[in-house]
Protein backbone atom coordinates (compact mmCIF):
# COMPACT_ATOMS: atom_id res chain seq x y z
CA UNK A 1 0.00 0.00 0.00
CA UNK A 2 1.25 4.10 -0.78
CA UNK A 3 0.05 4.79 2.62
CA UNK A 4 0.60 8.60 2.36
CA UNK A 5 1.50 10.54 -0.81
CA UNK A 6 2.07 14.31 -1.06
CA UNK A 7 2.59 16.61 -4.07
CA UNK A 8 4.84 18.21 -5.06
CA UNK A 9 7.71 16.57 -4.16
CA UNK A 10 9.11 20.17 -4.39
CA UNK A 11 8.33 23.49 -5.59
CA UNK A 12 9.59 26.67 -6.01
CA UNK A 13 6.91 29.66 -5.42
CA UNK A 14 7.29 33.32 -6.35
CA UNK A 15 6.03 35.82 -3.42
CA UNK A 16 1.95 36.62 -3.85
CA UNK A 17 1.12 33.27 -5.75
CA UNK A 18 -0.88 30.90 -4.57
CA UNK A 19 -0.26 27.28 -4.38
CA UNK A 20 -2.17 23.82 -2.90
CA UNK A 21 -0.14 21.16 -1.27
CA UNK A 22 -1.83 17.75 -1.96
CA UNK A 23 -2.34 14.66 0.34
CA UNK A 24 -3.97 11.62 0.26
CA UNK A 25 -4.14 8.77 2.20
CA UNK A 26 -5.23 4.89 1.25
CA UNK A 27 -5.99 3.81 5.30
CA UNK A 28 -9.24 5.32 5.76
CA UNK A 29 -7.68 7.45 8.75
CA UNK A 30 -10.24 9.29 9.72
CA UNK A 31 -8.00 12.14 11.22
CA UNK A 32 -5.13 14.16 9.03
CA UNK A 33 -2.89 16.52 9.50
CA UNK A 34 -0.93 19.25 8.10
CA UNK A 35 2.46 20.01 9.74
CA UNK A 36 4.95 22.04 8.75
CA UNK A 37 9.27 21.43 9.69
CA UNK A 38 11.74 24.60 10.44
CA UNK A 39 15.18 24.33 11.48
CA UNK A 40 15.16 25.14 15.30
CA UNK A 41 11.79 24.91 15.66
CA UNK A 42 10.64 21.31 14.80
CA UNK A 43 7.12 20.33 13.36
CA UNK A 44 4.19 22.59 14.40
CA UNK A 45 0.35 21.56 13.57
CA UNK A 46 -0.84 24.05 11.13
CA UNK A 47 -4.11 22.32 10.73
CA UNK A 48 -5.99 19.09 11.57
CA UNK A 49 -9.05 17.32 10.36
CA UNK A 50 -11.03 14.57 12.72
CA UNK A 51 -13.38 13.79 10.00
CA UNK A 52 -14.67 14.51 6.16
CA UNK A 53 -15.95 17.78 6.60
CA UNK A 54 -14.29 18.66 9.61
CA UNK A 55 -11.55 20.82 10.15
CA UNK A 56 -9.36 22.58 12.92
CA UNK A 57 -6.65 24.89 13.49
CA UNK A 58 -3.15 24.13 14.86
CA UNK A 59 -0.66 26.09 16.46
CA UNK A 60 0.91 27.78 12.99
CA UNK A 61 -2.56 28.67 10.95
CA UNK A 62 -2.31 32.03 9.79
CA UNK A 63 -2.15 32.15 6.15
CA UNK A 64 -3.17 28.81 5.58
CA UNK A 65 -6.06 27.11 5.00
CA UNK A 66 -7.65 23.27 4.25
CA UNK A 67 -10.64 21.33 3.36
CA UNK A 68 -11.93 17.87 3.60
CA UNK A 69 -13.88 16.88 1.18
CA UNK A 70 -13.60 13.08 1.74
CA UNK A 71 -11.95 10.20 3.76
CA UNK A 72 -8.73 10.18 1.78
CA UNK A 73 -7.67 13.63 0.47
CA UNK A 74 -6.63 16.77 2.64
CA UNK A 75 -4.89 19.76 0.03
CA UNK A 76 -3.64 22.80 1.89
CA UNK A 77 -3.86 26.11 0.39
CA UNK A 78 -1.88 28.91 0.65
CA UNK A 79 -3.47 31.60 -1.02
CA UNK A 80 -0.92 34.38 -0.98
CA UNK A 81 2.61 32.96 -0.31
CA UNK A 82 4.97 34.74 1.85
CA UNK A 83 8.84 34.25 2.45
CA UNK A 84 7.92 33.29 5.87
CA UNK A 85 5.96 30.17 4.63
CA UNK A 86 9.33 28.43 3.29
CA UNK A 87 8.99 25.18 4.94
CA UNK A 88 9.18 21.69 4.57
CA UNK A 89 5.31 20.57 4.92
CA UNK A 90 4.20 17.00 6.14
CA UNK A 91 0.92 15.47 6.04
CA UNK A 92 -0.05 13.19 8.38
CA UNK A 93 -2.84 10.70 9.36
CA UNK A 94 -4.27 8.44 12.10
CA UNK A 95 -6.82 6.29 12.97
CA UNK A 96 -8.35 7.68 16.65
CA UNK A 97 -9.99 4.51 17.09
CA UNK A 98 -6.77 2.73 18.19
CA UNK A 99 -4.84 2.85 21.06
CA UNK A 100 -1.97 4.15 19.87
CA UNK A 101 -3.18 6.54 17.43
CA UNK A 102 0.11 6.90 16.48
CA UNK A 103 0.85 9.44 13.06
CA UNK A 104 1.90 8.18 9.65
CA UNK A 105 3.48 10.63 7.76
CA UNK A 106 3.97 11.18 4.14
CA UNK A 107 7.06 12.51 2.51
CA UNK A 108 6.88 15.87 2.51
CA UNK A 109 6.83 18.97 0.43
CA UNK A 110 9.68 21.15 0.26
CA UNK A 111 8.56 24.66 -0.44
CA UNK A 112 10.75 27.91 -1.18
CA UNK A 113 8.83 31.18 -1.89
CA UNK A 114 11.01 33.75 -3.08
CA UNK B 1 10.92 27.53 24.68
CA UNK B 2 9.83 24.38 23.75
CA UNK B 3 7.00 22.28 25.22
CA UNK B 4 9.46 19.08 24.57
CA UNK B 5 12.88 19.53 25.18
CA UNK B 6 15.22 17.04 23.50
CA UNK B 7 18.89 16.83 24.04
CA UNK B 8 21.50 16.40 22.54
CA UNK B 9 20.65 18.42 19.75
CA UNK B 10 22.75 16.59 17.47
CA UNK B 11 25.05 12.99 18.81
CA UNK B 12 28.11 11.64 16.79
CA UNK B 13 29.50 8.16 17.59
CA UNK B 14 31.48 5.11 16.26
CA UNK B 15 29.46 2.04 14.53
CA UNK B 16 29.02 -0.40 17.81
CA UNK B 17 28.85 1.95 20.69
CA UNK B 18 25.57 2.71 22.53
CA UNK B 19 23.93 6.49 23.04
CA UNK B 20 20.93 7.67 24.97
CA UNK B 21 18.91 10.59 23.73
CA UNK B 22 16.61 12.42 26.27
CA UNK B 23 12.90 14.24 25.48
CA UNK B 24 11.93 16.17 28.63
CA UNK B 25 8.33 17.57 29.31
CA UNK B 26 7.00 20.54 30.95
CA UNK B 27 4.05 18.95 31.48
CA UNK B 28 3.09 15.49 32.54
CA UNK B 29 3.33 13.15 29.12
CA UNK B 30 0.01 10.96 28.30
CA UNK B 31 1.09 9.26 26.00
CA UNK B 32 4.85 9.50 24.69
CA UNK B 33 6.26 8.96 20.93
CA UNK B 34 9.35 8.21 19.54
CA UNK B 35 9.80 8.63 15.76
CA UNK B 36 12.28 8.52 13.67
CA UNK B 37 13.07 10.69 10.14
CA UNK B 38 15.96 9.75 7.77
CA UNK B 39 17.44 12.69 5.88
CA UNK B 40 15.10 14.11 3.27
CA UNK B 41 11.57 11.95 4.13
CA UNK B 42 9.11 11.60 6.67
CA UNK B 43 8.66 10.50 10.35
CA UNK B 44 8.33 6.65 10.90
CA UNK B 45 6.80 5.33 13.96
CA UNK B 46 9.36 3.44 16.41
CA UNK B 47 7.33 2.96 19.88
CA UNK B 48 4.81 4.97 22.15
CA UNK B 49 4.73 5.11 26.17
CA UNK B 50 2.18 5.54 28.24
CA UNK B 51 2.32 4.31 31.76
CA UNK B 52 4.95 5.94 34.29
CA UNK B 53 7.99 3.86 34.30
CA UNK B 54 6.96 1.75 30.87
CA UNK B 55 10.16 0.36 28.89
CA UNK B 56 9.76 -0.85 24.99
CA UNK B 57 12.05 -2.46 22.79
CA UNK B 58 12.58 -3.06 19.00
CA UNK B 59 15.27 -4.54 17.81
CA UNK B 60 18.01 -2.22 19.28
CA UNK B 61 15.88 0.34 20.70
CA UNK B 62 14.53 0.98 23.96
CA UNK B 63 12.70 3.57 25.31
CA UNK B 64 11.48 4.51 28.88
CA UNK B 65 9.18 6.70 30.22
CA UNK B 66 9.89 7.99 33.71
CA UNK B 67 7.44 7.26 36.93
CA UNK B 68 6.70 11.15 36.76
CA UNK B 69 5.92 11.35 33.31
CA UNK B 70 7.50 14.02 32.60
CA UNK B 71 11.10 12.36 30.99
CA UNK B 72 11.40 10.00 28.29
CA UNK B 73 14.73 8.42 26.94
CA UNK B 74 15.46 6.20 23.82
CA UNK B 75 18.23 3.76 24.03
CA UNK B 76 20.22 2.23 21.43
CA UNK B 77 22.60 -0.34 22.02
CA UNK B 78 25.30 -1.56 19.21
CA UNK B 79 24.71 1.33 17.39
CA UNK B 80 24.79 0.55 13.10
CA UNK B 81 25.02 3.52 9.98
CA UNK B 82 21.35 2.37 9.78
CA UNK B 83 20.19 4.01 13.19
CA UNK B 84 21.55 7.48 11.24
CA UNK B 85 19.24 9.78 11.18
CA UNK B 86 16.61 12.42 13.41
CA UNK B 87 15.08 10.75 16.19
CA UNK B 88 12.10 13.02 17.85
CA UNK B 89 9.27 12.55 20.67
CA UNK B 90 5.87 13.28 20.33
CA UNK B 91 3.28 13.83 22.69
CA UNK B 92 -0.56 14.00 22.59
CA UNK B 93 -2.19 17.69 23.46
CA UNK B 94 -5.95 16.61 22.86
CA UNK B 95 -6.93 14.35 20.74
CA UNK B 96 -5.81 15.76 17.55
CA UNK B 97 -3.32 18.16 18.58
CA UNK B 98 0.25 16.70 18.70
CA UNK B 99 3.64 18.80 19.66
CA UNK B 100 7.12 17.53 18.82
CA UNK B 101 10.63 18.45 20.08
CA UNK B 102 13.09 19.25 17.72
CA UNK B 103 15.23 16.07 17.23
CA UNK B 104 18.50 14.60 17.74
CA UNK B 105 20.27 14.43 15.00
CA UNK B 106 22.64 11.24 15.08
CA UNK B 107 25.07 10.09 12.67
CA UNK B 108 26.73 6.88 13.44
CA UNK B 109 30.76 6.45 11.55
CA UNK B 110 31.33 3.24 10.54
Amino acid sequence: TAGITQAPTSQILAAGRSMTLRCTQDMRHNAMYWYRQDLGLGLRLIHYSNTAGTTGKGEVPDGYSVSRANTDDFPLTLASAVPSQTSVYFCASSDTDLSYNEQFFGPGTRLTVL
Amino acid sequence: SQELEQSPQSLIVQEGKNLTINCTSSKTLYGLYWYKQKYGEGLIFLMMLQKGGEEKSHEKITAKLDEKKQQSSLHITASQPSHAGIYLCGARRGTYKYIFGTGTRLKVLA
